[in-house]
């Protein structure tokens, strides 16, 4: 199946600064990725759908402006965190649609973000 | 009604035997579904999909599906301690656009 890759899988950045997240699909091109935050023991929350040269979809309740999805080329899309608070701390994941799995989505292994 | 529901466990079940995780969904015209296995701390793993009615089985794993009753489940067979995880149901609706993931069942093998 298809490889998406993630990094950083970890990041600890001070209140205020900014994060960048990247996501690559290894051998396939993703035409779109879709971006997930999940809290501890709680569920994947979509964020935002990022389509290759268009603007992100955000999901209602999240702020595009802190939240910047840019997806430049097939096989990459990136997440930025604005003027991160700890409230922004959690599990960040990237995922794209899988053509040798049904087009289920194959995820990233996950970025966690501690804003301290 | 939520779109995908699981029961959120946990679910206990002793090694060796068959763990039986149910899913159900509320578009009708939903097309195709999965199962995603999820460590705790580590994203979620695609490991079956079904289109059709029926079961559909790969090694110790079978899909099952029941359009009619719109209900999706999972078995395990011959239960590891490996097995314990979340399981994520998630299902493509009819608009075959995004697939909706349901909230989970913890599953736990004990020895």
């Amino acid at each position: 199946g298809a490889v998406v890759s993630q990094h950083p899988s970890w990041v600890i950045c001070k209140s205020g600064t900014s994060v960048k997240i990247e996501c690559r699909s290894l051998d396939f091109q993703a035409t779109t990725m879709f971006w997930y935050r999940q809290f501890p023991k709680q569920s994947l929350m979509l964020m935002a759908t990022s389509n290759e040269g268009s603007k992100a979809t955000y999901e209602q309740g999240v702020e595009k402006d802190k939240f910047l999805i840019n997806h430049a080329s097939l096989t990459l899309s990136t997440l930025t965190v604005t003027s991160a608070h700890p409230e922004d701390s959690s599990f960040y994941i990237c995922s794209a649609p899988d053509p040798l799995k049904g087009y289920g989505y194959t995820f990233g292994s996950g970025t966690r973000l501690t804003v301290v | 009604q939520k779109e995908v529901e699981q029961n959120s466990g946990p679910l206990s079940v002793p090694e060796g035997a068959i763990a039986s995780l149910n899913c159900t969904y509320s578009d009708r015209g939903s097309q195709s579904f999965f199962w995603y296995r999820q460590y705790s701390g580590k994203s979620p793993e695609l490991i079956m999909f079904i289109y059709s009615n029926g079961d559909k089985e790969d090694g110790r794993f079978t899909a099952q599906l029941n359009k009619a009753s719109q209900y999706v489940s999972l078995l395990i067979r011959d239960s590891q301690p490996s097995d314990s995880a979340t399981y994520l149901c998630a299902v493509r609706g009819s608009s075959a656009s995004k697939i909706i993931f349901g909230s989970g069942t913890r599953l736990s093998i004990r020895p």
